[in-house]
C-alpha cells in the first residue's frame, strides 16, 4: 500500500542550527501538506503546496521557514536558525483530492 | 472562528464494551469532516470522511457518523488493539484543505 515517507524519524539539533526535514509523498498525488505536533498538544498546519508553489500558510509558518520540492519525488520542510520551541513531531501529509494521508513523522528535538 | 472539541479527553473501556466518542466543530461551511486514529510516536492514520449530516461510515468496529453540528465515532465490542488516540478534523473552503484538529479522544482497552 502506498504510503508517505519522513526521514530522519528523529532529529536532534543545536539551537541556532538549520534542519531540512524530508519526505516522499505518494507518487500519484498533486497536494503536499507540513504539519507539527507539540507534545501534548494538537496537530497544527503549517503549509500547504501545490502546483510548486505554496497555497497557504499559518501563522506559525514565518520567515523561519521554507519548503521546497527540490526534484520530481521529494518535498522538504527547512527550518532555519532553530529555537527550542520548534521541538516538536513535524508530519509531512500528501492528498489526491481531499483526504490526507501523514507519513510517521520526524521528532525534532532543539537544545 | 472555527474550532474542534472532542470529548471525552481519555477514555478507558473494558474490552467488549461498547462507547462513542464526540466531535464538536464550529465551521463556516464544512466541506469535510475526518477521522484519524494516531498510535504514541506516529503519525495519524486515516479512518473516515464525512461530507454531509446523516452520513454514516463503517470500518470492522468502527462507525462514524455526522450531524450539523457534531460527529461521532463509536466503537462496538472494542479490543485491546483499539487503543490509540482518535483525532477528529475538519475542512472548510474558505480555508482550502487545510485541517483544523482536535485535541483527541485517548482510548484505552482492558483485556
Amino acid at each position: 500500500e502506498p504510503e508517505v515517507t519522513q526521514t530522519p524519524s528523529h532529529q536532534v539539533t543545536q539551537m541556532g542550527q538549520e534542519v531540512i526535514l524530508r519526505c516522499v509523498p505518494i507518487s500519484n498525488h498533486l497536494y503536499f501538506y507540513w504539519y507539527r505536533q507539540i507534545l501534548g498538544q494538537k496537530v497544527e498546519f503549517l503549509v500547504s503546496f501545490y502546483n510548486n508553489e505554496i497555497s497557504e500558510k499559518s501563522e506559525i509558518f514565518d520567515d523561519q521557514f521554507s519548503v521546497e520540492r527540490p526534484d520530481g519525488s521529494n518535498f522538504t520542510l527547512k527550518i532555519r536558525s532553530t529555537k527550542l520551541e520548534d521541538s516538536a513531531m513535524y508530519f509531512c501529509a500528501s492528498s489526491e483530492n481531499t483526504e490526507a494521508f501523514f507519513g510517521q513523522g520526524t521528532r525534532l528535538t532543539v537544545v | 472562528e472555527d474550532q474542534v472539541t472532542q470529548s471525552p479527553e481519555a477514555l478507558r473501556l473494558q474490552e467488549g464494551e461498547s462507547s462513542s466518542l464526540n466531535c464538536s466543530y464550529t465551521v463556516s461551511g464544512l466541506r469535510g469532516l475526518f477521522w484519524y486514529r494516531q498510535d504514541p510516536g506516529k503519525g495519524p492514520e486515516f479512518l473516515f470522511t464525512l461530507y454531509s449530516a446523516g452520513e454514516e461510515k463503517e470500518k470492522e468496529r468502527l462507525k462514524a457518523t455526522l450531524t450539523k453540528k457534531e460527529s461521532f465515532l463509536h466503537i462496538t465490542a472494542p479490543k485491546p488493539e483499539d487503543s490509540a488516540t482518535y483525532l477528529c478534523a475538519v475542512q472548510a473552503p474558505r480555508n482550502t484543505d487545510k485541517l483544523i484538529f482536535g485535541t483527541g479522544t485517548r482510548l484505552q482497552v482492558f483485556p
